[in-house]
């Protein structure tokens, strides 16, 4: 079965300042594709970015990209220039090409400070 | 267009009572989910419905969670005879899956709490 791992609890940045939220993840399967939501306090979850586990280049949006290591089964997301609108709780999730089922991490809890 | 809507954003209910939690997914979005989501953790897969397909039931804790979605839109989750531990909020999902389209889109949840 797959499983999604973000060991951060917790992380914080300053304003301005860049910061990388970690995702590993397990699976047997070769196409699959890679999410980051964002849930803010409203708790409305928001799509950040995704990646298709056949692209090599790594997927960008904004101040948001992600380093998606295929061999490492790692998948992390770096946010530039960190905004106060940022601070949220950031999920990966994984789902197998051609199936319905997500497998979301335990999430990360992100903290800019002003 | 219009997004997931879920109602009621709150509920507070007394232990053993019954409770009908709404999800209103996106229009033509065939795959649609059901979460549950405790204070502060990460979600817990319930139930989806895709299509025509039975629905993955596989995530339900207990028989007295069930869900329904009619004509392939709306969906209800009922939870009867609540427990203090079923307090969560509970988020919906829906999907469309196209060449290039396979991430969901969630409502902004159902807060519930049994007292």
């Amino acid at each position: 079965a797959q499983t999604v791992t973000q060991s951060q609890p917790e992380m914080s940045v300053q304003e301005a300042e860049t910061v990388t939220l970690s995702c590993t993840y397990d699976t047997s399967e070769s196409d699959y594709y890679l999410f980051w939501y964002k849930q803010p306090p409203s708790r409305q979850m928001i799509l950040v970015i995704r990646q298709e586990a056949y692209k090599q280049q790594n997927a960008t949006e904004n101040r948001f990209s992600v380093n998606f290591q295929k061999a490492a089964k790692s998948f992390s997301l770096k946010i530039s220039d960190s905004q106060l609108g940022d601070a949220a709780m950031y999920f990966c999730a994984y789902l197998t090409s051609g199936t319905y089922k997500y497998i979301f991490g335990t999430g990360t809890r992100l903290k800019v400070l002003a | 267009g219009a997004g997931v809507s879920q109602s009621p954003s709150n509920k507070v209910t007394e232990k053993g009572k019954d409770v009908e939690l709404r999800c209103d997914p996106i229009s033509g979005h065939t795959a649609l989910y059901w979460y549950r989501q405790s204070l502060g953790q990460g979600l817990e897969f319930l139930i989806y419905f895709q299509g025509n397909s039975a629905p993955d039931k596989s995530g339900l804790p207990s028989d007295r969670f069930s869900a329904e979605r009619t004509g392939g839109s709306v969906s209800t989750l009922t939870i009867q005879r609540t427990q203090q531990e079923d307090s969560a909020v509970y988020l919906c999902a829906s999907s469309i899956r196209t060449s290039d389209t396979y991430e969901q889109y969630f409502g902004p949840g159902t807060r519930l709490t049994v007292t």
